[in-house]
This record gives structure tokens, C-alpha cells and sequence, in this order.
């Protein structure tokens, strides 16, 4: 399979724990963003890397939460103390500068979510 | 980024064509119109984008209004598997975050 991997797909965990999540992209995109999605809304702006440099952060990610792409493959993302408020999905996606066409393009592609319950 | 507005919901006839229709009235001309949609719990999928052509692949057809103010997505002999919320998001193709809004919820009746 060579589309976006994350892992776990479900993640249940106690408030006040850190849990970290993994995303592994396609291996030739060299964008990778993270979005979270709670019920009944569309998936919104976490975070924004371009291979190894995190370009952006939206204001939804909190110093509790740290995202990495160490060597611009895959990323973690860590959120510590984790509240009630935090229960979403997780989803990341990724894309490269060309897209299926082969003219510049920024379609991403996601990969199934994690789900996390803070309880 | 521009935003966008779709309705909330939609209801067609299974082998009928689904017309979803997604107006963005600021979108800038550098912005390109990306369609997905996310079928309940899985990840949103890519459907099409286009600039200011029309653009049909083995999914659907785009259709941008000349102004660029509107497109509608077209699912020409929808099915039950198309059931599913259809975001329309516009973007520049500069590795931009994507806004997706609330979508469409697509109910494909039998």
C-alpha cells in the first residue's frame, strides 16, 4: 500500500496522559500537514511541514501539543496532558509540488485518522 | 484563502447525476477549486480540481463558472457508495493549509 499510514488507529487514554501519534506519508511527497476533525465538522488546520521545517502552526495547536518530521519523512505528533476537549480525529496528509496531472498542484492526500477518546 | 459556501445537505436518485453546486465569490486568480469528500470515518479523499477549465476524470467533472465565483460538482450516475459529506475547498497550489468548512452531506437514495 503506498498511501498515507497513521498509527494507532484508535487511541483511548485517561485525561491528564500524553499520548503521540505517527504518520508516515508517501514517500515522495515532501508536504505533510495535520488536521484535526471533531464530530459533525470538517477536518481543520493544525500544522504544515515542508520536508523537515515546520512552516506552520495554526492557533488551534496549543503548547501542549508538538509536532515533528525529524528527518522530512515521517512525523509525530505529541499532545501532553491531554483534556477532554481534545477527543477528535487525527488525520494527516501529505502532498508533493506536482500534482497526478504533472502540473503544480497542492492536492493532498490523507490517510485514515486516529481517533483519540480522552477520557 | 477564500472561503467557500455549500449547502448543507443533498438527496439524489441512485443513477441519477448528483450536481453539487459550491460558490466562492473571493476566490483570488491564483486559487485553484478542490473537491473531496470523506465517507463516515475514514480520511477525506481527492476528487478533482481545476482553475478555470472544466475538468472531468474517471470520479467526475468540474464545472467553474466563467467569473469563477461558482462550481458545481458533477457525479454523473450516482450510487450508494457515494453517500458521503463533499468539502469544496480553494487553495493556492503553494502547499497551502486547506479550509474545508462543514461540506455537503450527499445521501444517494436507492
Amino acid at each position: 500500500d503506498t498511501g498515507v499510514s497513521q498509527d494507532p488507529r484508535h487511541k483511548i487514554t485517561k485525561r491528564g496522559q500524553n499520548v503521540t501519534f505517527r504518520c508516515d506519508p508517501i514517500s515522495e511527497h515532501n508536504r505533510l500537514y495535520w488536521y484535526r476533525q471533531t464530530l459533525g465538522q470538517g477536518p481543520e488546520f493544525l500544522t504544515y511541514f515542508q520536508n523537515e521545517a515546520q512552516l506552520e502552526k495554526s492557533r488551534l495547536l496549543s503548547d501542549r501539543f508538538s509536532a515533528e518530521r525529524p528527518k522530512g519523512s515521517f512525523s509525530t505528533l505529541e499532545i501532553q496532558r491531554t483534556e477532554q476537549g481534545d477527543s477528535a480525529m487525527y488525520l494527516c496528509a501529505s502532498s508533493s509540488r506536482f500534482g497526478l496531472a504533472g502540473g503544480p498542484s497542492n492536492e493532498q492526500f490523507f490517510g485514515p485518522g486516529t481517533r483519540l477518546t480522552v477520557l | 484563502d477564500a472561503k467557500t459556501t455549500q449547502p448543507t445537505s443533498m438527496d439524489c436518485a441512485e443513477g441519477r447525476a448528483a450536481n453539487l453546486p459550491c460558490n466562492h465569490s473571493t476566490i483570488s486568480g491564483n486559487e485553484y477549486v478542490y473537491w473531496y469528500r470523506q465517507i463516515h470515518s475514514q480520511g477525506p479523499q481527492y476528487i478533482i480540481h481545476g482553475l478555470k477549465n472544466n475538468e472531468t476524470n474517471e470520479m467526475a467533472s468540474l464545472i467553474i463558472t466563467e467569473d469563477r465565483k461558482s462550481s458545481t460538482l458533477i457525479l454523473p450516475h450516482a450510487t450508494l457508495r457515494d453517500t458521503a459529506v463533499y468539502y469544496c475547498i480553494v487553495s493556492r497550489v503553494t502547499g497551502n493549509q486547506f479550509y474545508f468548512g462543514t461540506g455537503t452531506s450527499l445521501t444517494v437514495i436507492p
